[in-house]
This record gives C-alpha cells, structure tokens and sequence, in this order.
C-alpha cells in the first residue's frame, strides 16, 4: 500500500464550480498535512497546510482532515481555469520530512 | 527576500559520468531537502540537512549523496550517472521547528538532469 495515494485524474470541472480532491494516508501517526500546487513546467507551491481534524479555509480554498479516516480532501470554490494544474497531498510525521503523493491533475475548462 | 536558487538549471550528461547540483535557501531557512520528481514515480525524497548533518534520507542508492555547508547551502552528487537519473532534481527549504523541517517547503525551479 502507497503511503499517501492521489486519483491521478485528470479531474475536468466548468469554470465556477467546485473541484474536490482527495487524498488517503496509511500510517495513523501521520501528523501534518499539506496541499502543494504545480502548474506545468513549474516547481510545487504551499497552498494549504492543516493539522487538526475538521475544516480549514483560506479564500477559495478549503482542507479538510479526518484522521480517524486517514483522509485529507482539497476543496476548491468558483474554480478558475488559473487553478489547471496538479495538486499535490504531503503528509509528515514526526522528525521525518515529507512524504508526497503523485497529484491529481485538475483541469477547469472555462 | 529571494527565493530558492538552484543551479545549473539544465544539464546533459552522459552515462558513467557524475554531476553535482547545487541550491542556495531562503535567508533564514537551515533545512534543505532535495528530490527527485519523474512522470511515473512524481516526487521521490532524496535526502535532507539542516545545521550540517543529513536527518533524513530516501530509498536511493550510494551512487546519490549530499552536504550542507555552514552558510545552509547545500549541493547534491550523483556518481556513475545512469539513463535512468534523468529527472528533474528540486531543491527545497524550510524553517525548522520541533520535529525537524516544518513541512512548509518552498521549492527551486529545479535542475533538469538528462543523461544520454
């Protein structure tokens, strides 16, 4: 089992609706979690980062994290085609660094 | 305040040969993580420093290695180059906090490696 596993899509949604994206871990003391986003070409970027169950919102963007579940989603509202890209769940524990999973790609078609 | 800053951005080698890539942190950034990223395994970690010493290390073999320097920069090796370490390397820094490195990593724009 991968430990941390992504649909890698591509995920098509319309411009302005919401893209759900989703994410499972395998190992329970998984601590830290994290959403990156890499357009094509680029490097990843920090979107969201969340470490307590429930949800955590910031502008369009919001995580959610169930833990009991081993779960992490990325919900993006009113998508634009500016969020087309592949985003990228990490998950930590403890001293050890960042374990990523292998994107999804989202495309928002305007 | 600068970013992450890699060189050489696109190299060529060939097999057999050795490279060494090197990454300048964010100012007041002491952990340094490198990765590998292809399109069929996306990121694979490499190894990290942070005040010199390597914390962590992935599943890669010998041939690849790496240092941190007291100034936090840092460079990575890859010996007896084979077709198969052609990827993009990223370099990426981050604050440290209790645990090690924060997760909150900023990456370079990476060194395309292609060995022929």
């Amino acid at each position: 089992q991968k430990e941390v596993e992504q649909n890698s899509g591509p995920l098509s949604v319309p411009e302005g609706a919401i893209a759900s994206l989703n994410c499972t871990y395998s190992d329970r003391v998984s601590q830290s979690f994290f959403w990156y986003r890499q357009y094509s070409g680029k490097s990843p970027e920090l979107i969201m980062s969340i470490y307590s169950n429930g949800d955590k919102e910031d502008g369009r963007f919001t995580a959610q994290l169930n833990k009991a579940s081993q779960y992490v989603s990325l919900l993006i509202r009113d998508s634009q085609p500016s969020d087309s890209a592949t985003y990228l769940c990490a998950v930590k524990k403890g001293y050890s660094t960042l374990t990523f999973g292998k994107g999804t790609m989202l495309l928002v078609s305007p | 305040k600068a970013g992450v800053t890699q060189t050489p951005r696109y190299l060529i080698k060939t097999r057999g040969q050795q490279v060494t890539l090197s990454c300048s942190p964010i100012s007041g950034h002491r952990s340094v993580s490198w990765y590998q990223q292809t399109p069929g395994q996306g990121l694979q970690f490499l190894f990290e420093y942070f005040s010199e010493t390597q914390r962590n290390k992935g599943n890669f073999p010998g041939r690849f290695s790496g240092r941190q320097f007291s100034n936090s920069r840092s460079e990575m090796n890859v010996s007896t180059l084979e077709l198969g370490d052609s990827a993009l390397y990223l370099c990426a820094s981050s604050v440290i906090r209790t645990g090690g490195n924060s997760g909150e990593l900023f990456f370079g724009e990476g060194s395309r490696l292609t060995v022929l």
